[in-house]
């Protein structure tokens, strides 16, 4: 199975903040990685798919990088909305499909 | 808009048996593949099992295989987990998700609103 880990496990961070989030697989997965933003109590809302596409509806602050083993996934200017929690996930080798085991993004 | 319903959940003795369902709408639910994802709680998201649109094949967490089955019934959109043999580590908040899109399974959109299944005695 591919693993996924991301880095940091917790962020601090101010409004207006640029920040980054890293995901990194055990091998290669191209570019077939996903980012998504989890409120708490609430279900998981896609924000990219392969590695860099911007979903419809997200805000263009969102943008995801990388191929093959790492990737980043940037908020450009953070705002009160986007404190949450983040997962990477795998799609290049399934099943398993594999997340990452989160981002906490939290107000400094 | 497309919507995705789960219901199903609650408290069970482990060892026993309970049935998810995840009532789809919103979208040609008989083009599209289907997942299970639970996440324990204060714990990550961990995929469970997909079903293909037509049901011909289906693949499940090692975790859950021989205990867990996934299926489908396209005549009333609706997906279902079966989950028997429970166990103290199944406990979580299951939810159902689509395929984002029906000729390239890879990440899932949208996801339903989960349902706890809490398994204790």
């Amino acid at each position: 199975d591919i693993q996924m880990t991301q880095s940091p496990s917790t962020l601090s961070a101010s409004v207006g903040d640029r920040v980054t989030i890293t995901c990194r697989a055990s091998q290669s997965i191209s570019r077939w990685l996903a980012w998504y933003q989890q409120k708490s109590g609430k279900a998981p809302n896609l924000l990219i798919y392969d590695a860099s596409s911007l979903e419809s509806g997200v805000p263009s602050r969102f943008s995801g990088s990388g191929s093959g083993t790492e990737f980043t996934l940037t908020i450009s200017s953070l705002q009160p909305d986007d404190f949450a929690t983040y997962y990477c996930q795998q799609y290049h080798i399934y099943p398993p499909y594999t997340f990452g085991q989160g981002t906490k993004l939290e107000i400094k | 808009q497309v919507q995705l319903v789960e219901s199903g959940g609650g408290v069970v003795q482990p060892g026993r048996s309970l049935r998810l369902s995840c009532a789809a709408s919103g979208f040609t639910f008989s083009s599209y593949g289907m997942h299970w994802v639970r996440q324990a709680p204060g714990k990550g998201l961990e995929w469970v099992a997909v079903i293909a649109y037509d049901g011909s094949n289906k693949n499940y967490a090692d975790s859950v295989k021989g205990r867990f089955t996934i299926s489908r019934d396209n005549s009333k959109n609706t997906l279902y987990l079966q989950m028997n043999s429970l166990r103290a580590e199944d406990t979580a908040v299951y939810y159902c998700a689509k395929d984002a899109i029906a000729v390239r399974p890879g990440w899932f959109d949208p996801w339903g609103q989960g349902t706890l299944v809490t398994v204790s005695s």
